[in-house]
């Protein structure tokens, strides 16, 4: 079945550092990327979708320059934190769909990543 | 918009049933969608209804009236490794919205021995 491999699955980063999130799609062609924030004992909040190729669409709230998005290419997705500050602190998850829409209905999740800025 | 609203905590007892409601009220709907999550990992696929009517998917079911804007997740045979959070998720129409999943608020739920 269809796989999303996301890493690191746990960081920790300094504040005003910066964080790279890589999501890469396994077996199947990533042509949309949804990218999901969750702080703790509450849902995923979406953040933004990218399609391959084009830049990404984010959800009204969220900065475009501090939560970087970069889709260029079908396996791969990636996330930047930029200048991390402590309220970053969450858990990331990425959920990827090909266009045939293949895996659970066409969602398929990675294994999510803790952020933690100190 | 999304808005979709579901019980914050259940609890119940193992062997026992457990219903978790959903109410949604949203601009477009093209699908709703049932994840388990326990802490720290990511969300597994439970169902997912487009139609309404009930899908039976063994010990787990999931109920959708489009006109109600409603759906409920039925837990059988509650077992302790049942004791997780359940996410509620309404799909949109796509186009511009890009088939985006919104999701509600979750349900933790507890299973007591």
């Amino acid at each position: 079945g269809a796989v999303v491999s996301q890493h690191p699955s746990r960081v920790i980063c300094k504040s005003g550092t910066s964080v790279k999130i890589e999501c890469r799609s396994l077996d199947f062609q990533a042509t949309t990327m949804f990218w999901y924030r969750q702080f703790p004992k509450q849902s995923l909040m979406l953040m933004a979708t990218s399609n391959e190729g084009s830049k990404a669409t984010y959800e009204q709230g969220v900065e475009k320059d501090k939560f970087l998005i970069n889709h260029a290419s079908l396996t791969l997705s990636t996330l930047t934190v930029t200048s991390a500050h402590p309220e970053d602190s969450s858990f990331y998850i990425c959920s990827a769909r090909d266009r045939l829409g293949q895996g659970t209905y066409g969602y398929t999740f990675g294994s999510g990543t803790r952020l933690t800025v100190v | 918009g999304q808005n979709i609203d579901q019980p914050t905590e259940m609890t119940a007892t193992e062997g026992a049933i457990v219903q978790i409601n959903c109410t949604y009220q949203t601009s477009g709907f093209n699908g709703l969608f049932w994840y388990q999550q326990h802490a720290g990992e990511a969300p597994t696929f439970l169902s997912y209804n487009v139609l309404d009517g009930l899908e039976e998917k063994g010990r787990f079911s999931s109920f959708l009236s489009r006109s109600k804007g409603y759906s409920y997740l039925l837990l059988k045979e509650l077992q302790m490794k049942d004791s997780a959070s359940y996410l509620c998720a309404v799909r949109d129409e796509g186009g511009a919205a890009g088939n985006k999943l919104t999701f509600g608020g979750g349900t933790r739920v507890l299973v007591k021995p």
